[in-house]
């Protein structure tokens, strides 16, 4: 059973820019492994802000982008807002579903 | 509007069962396969189960395998999960889940305690 690794903890400045990783014990996340990611907030269900890597929907808020990088997948939020703290989680799909440990990104 | 409703949680003793319902409207249920996702308190989400469209094929985390049954009843629109032998590490929140079209829909969750 495959494991996905995320950074347990971030911290952004207002206004700053910060990516989030995603990564895979089996080698590169690539496209086939159809990366999503989550924002929850306390309190609340999963929230779908990225599919298929880097494709958003409706609801998406602009400043969040998803991408391939180094292997991994990647979230970055540019312009980080007070409600944008929240816990981040990555999905990836190997034969079933794997979900990363999270990120609690901080607005601080 | 999709809605995944799930129910059947409460405070269970260790080596008990209890069977979990998740009612969905606002889509076609027998066109998706559908998932128990789980979240311990103050933890991260963790895939549970996930049963086909037909309910011929279904998964199970290694955490659950062998006490976990999922299931679903397409005339009824309705998903289950009969969980026994339970163990105070299955405290969670748990939530109906399923993927369309880029998105993932989440029920509220039921929470499920299992404590002496």
């Amino acid at each position: 059973q495959a494991v996905v690794t995320q950074e347990p903890s971030l911290t952004v400045s207002p206004g700053g820019t910060v990516t989030l990783t995603c990564a895979s014990s089996t080698g590169a996340v690539t496209s086939g492994h159809y990366p999503y990611w989550f924002q929850q907030k306390p309190g609340q269900a999963p929230r779908t802000l990225i599919y298929d890597a880097s494709s958003k929907h409706s609801w998406t808020p602009a400043r969040f982008s998803g991408s391939l990088l180094g292997g991994k997948a990647a979230l970055t939020l540019s312009g980080a807002q007070p409600e944008d703290e929240a816990d981040y989680y990555c999905l990836l799909s190997f034969s079933g579903w794997v979900f990363g440990g999270g990120t609690k990104l901080t607005v601080l | 509007e999709v809605q995944l409703v799930e129910s059947g949680g409460g405070l269970v003793q260790p080596g008990g069962s209890l069977r979990l319902s998740c009612s969905a409207s606002g889509f076609i249920f027998s066109s998706y396969t559908i998932h128990w996702v789980r979240q311990a308190p103050g933890k991260g989400l963790e895939y549970v189960s996930g049963i086909s469209r037909s309910g011929g094929s279904t998964d199970y985390a290694d955490s659950v395998k062998g006490r976990f049954t999922i299931s679903r009843d397409n005339s009824k629109n309705t998903l289950y999960l009969q969980m026994s032998s339970l163990r105070i590490e299955d405290t969670a929140v748990y939530y109906c889940v399923f993927q369309s079209n880029g998105n993932v829909y989440w029920g509220l969750g039921t929470l499920v305690t299992v404590s002496s």
